[in-house]
């Protein structure tokens, strides 16, 4: 079955410094969408990118998906303590989201 | 603003013990799910439902059963608890394949099976 994975499991930045999480996917995805858990939280809805390449950007979040639709990155510009949290990527491949596993950011002041 | 609830935060129960997870969703969604969330694992889908009285089970759907009598409410049973499902459970929800797929997530309940 479908798999997505993603890299780094967990990331320590200096405040200001940038971060990049990794999505991958086994199959080609139809469509990705991105999410946040803050600690303690659930999961928050970010974006959702649907074509070959697309790239989005929300202030400091720049999201990318892959030319062939199997891989996906957030990058965050000049990180803040308020991005800490857990990001996972969610791939759809035929009827269903599945989950990559998490990239948990610690931002240290 | 969508809202899901979840019926408790915490939850403590012994092995063996029926265990019914309640969720309700006040926006119309035709999607429901249930995941289970745990360290190094992220979330894994156990059930969802595309309408009332319609399951279909995800990837983890042993040891669970679901209960779809009504558009906004998804419970999640567990027949005989057992100590391998303690863990976080996630409800979510979303408008649907055609209208949106954004999923709208509970504050989870966290169960202790002792």
């Amino acid at each position: 079955g479908q798999q997505v994975m993603q890299i780094p499991q967990y990331q320590h930045v200096q405040e200001g410094e940038d971060f990049t999480t990794y999505c991958n996917s086994s199959t080609t995805l139809s469509n990705i969408q991105w999410y946040k858990q803050r600690p303690g939280g659930h999961p928050v809805f970010l974006i959702q990118l649907v074509k070959s390449g697309e790239v989005k950007k929300q202030k400091r979040l720049t999201f990318q998906f892959g030319e062939a639709k199997k891989n996906s990155s957030l990058h965050i510009t000049a990180t803040q303590t308020t991005d800490v949290g857990t990001y996972f990527c969610a791939g759809k491949d035929g009827q269903n989201f599945v989950f990559g596993p998490g990239t948990r950011l610690s931002v240290l002041p | 603003d969508v809202k899901v609830t979840q019926s408790s935060r915490y939850l403590v129960k012994r092995t063996g013990e029926k265990v019914f997870l309640e969720c309700v969703q006040d926006m119309d969604h035709e999607n429901m799910f249930w995941y289970r969330q745990d360290p190094g694992l992220g979330l894994r889908l156990i059930y969802f439902s595309y309408d009332v009285k319609m399951k279909e089970k995800g990837d983890i759907p042993e040891g669970y059963s679901v209960s779809r009598e009504k558009k906004e409410r998804f419970s999640l049973i567990l027949e005989s608890a057992s100590t391998n499902q303690t863990s976080m459970y996630l409800c979510a929800s979303s408008l649907g394949q055609v209208r949106g797929e954004t999923q709208y997530f509970g504050p989870g309940t966290r169960l202790l099976v002792l």
